[in-house]
């Protein structure tokens, strides 16, 4: 059982769509990074969101956390096909990450 | 530029024999992670550096060993590889311990066990 569980596990939507992956668990973090990692490359982090309710934009992606700090979601506005790859949540648990499976986003030109 | 680097790319070794994966950065940070990601699954730590300090994962099998001789390089060592062992491992560094401090990761290597 994963601690931290996404989905959808996979998405694929032509370019110019929106589209929302979430990050749920029923435990609790003091923060939650998200990564984004290419075919052949390792994670490459995007944000760190560490209060309730926080909302962080990078471009056209929005990063949530839940104000219960047990769930987060990323929004990604008019996607491009720049956009895809394997997205990560990762929480901090006793100094450590924990990874999600990940979300595999596909965008079609 | 400063970086993660880790060699090499793919390594293909057979079963049962020994294979060793090198991670090197410049980043000059004080801890070195090793995980373990296989296909479709999250990336799982076996074990971390906070400088020579060497902290091992519960349930990271005793087949998996580290070796870091100094900052800049960390060695991944597997002892008697088996078909469960292919997998991507990824080497990541941080200035300190702790989740909220950026880790870089390096582009990893894929392992392939015949």
């Amino acid at each position: 059982t994963q601690l931290l569980e996404q989905s959808p596990q996979f998405l694929s939507i032509q370019e110019g769509e929106n589209l929302t992956v979430y990050c749920n668990s029923s435990s609790v973090f003091s923060s939650l990074q998200w990564y984004r990692q290419e075919p052949g490359e390792g994670p490459v982090l995007l944000v760190t969101v560490v209060t309730g309710g926080e909302v962080k934009k990078l471009k056209r992606l929005t990063f949530q956390f839940g104000d219960a700090r047990k769930d987060s979601s990323l929004h990604i506005t008019a996607a491009q096909p720049g956009d895809t790859g394997l997205y990560l949540c990762a929480g901090e648990r006793g100094n450590k990450l924990v990874f999600g499976a990940g979300t595999i986003l596909r965008v079609k030109s | 530029d400063a970086m993660v680097i880790q060699n090499p790319r793919y390594q293909v070794t057979q079963f049962g024999k020994p294979v060793t994966l090198s991670c090197s950065q410049t980043l000059n940070h004080n801890v070195m992670y090793w995980y373990q990601q296989k296909s479709s699954q999250a990336p799982k730590l076996l074990f971390h550096y906070y400088d020579k300090d060497f902290n091992n994962e519960a349930d990271t099998p005793d087949n998996f060993q580290s070796r870091r001789p100094n900052t800049s390089f960390c060695f991944l060592d597997i002892r008697s590889p088996g078909l469960g062992d292919a997998a991507m491992y990824l080497c990541a560094t941080s200035r300190v311990v702790g989740g909220t401090d950026t880790q870089y990761f390096g582009p990893g290597t894929r392992l392939t066990v015949l």
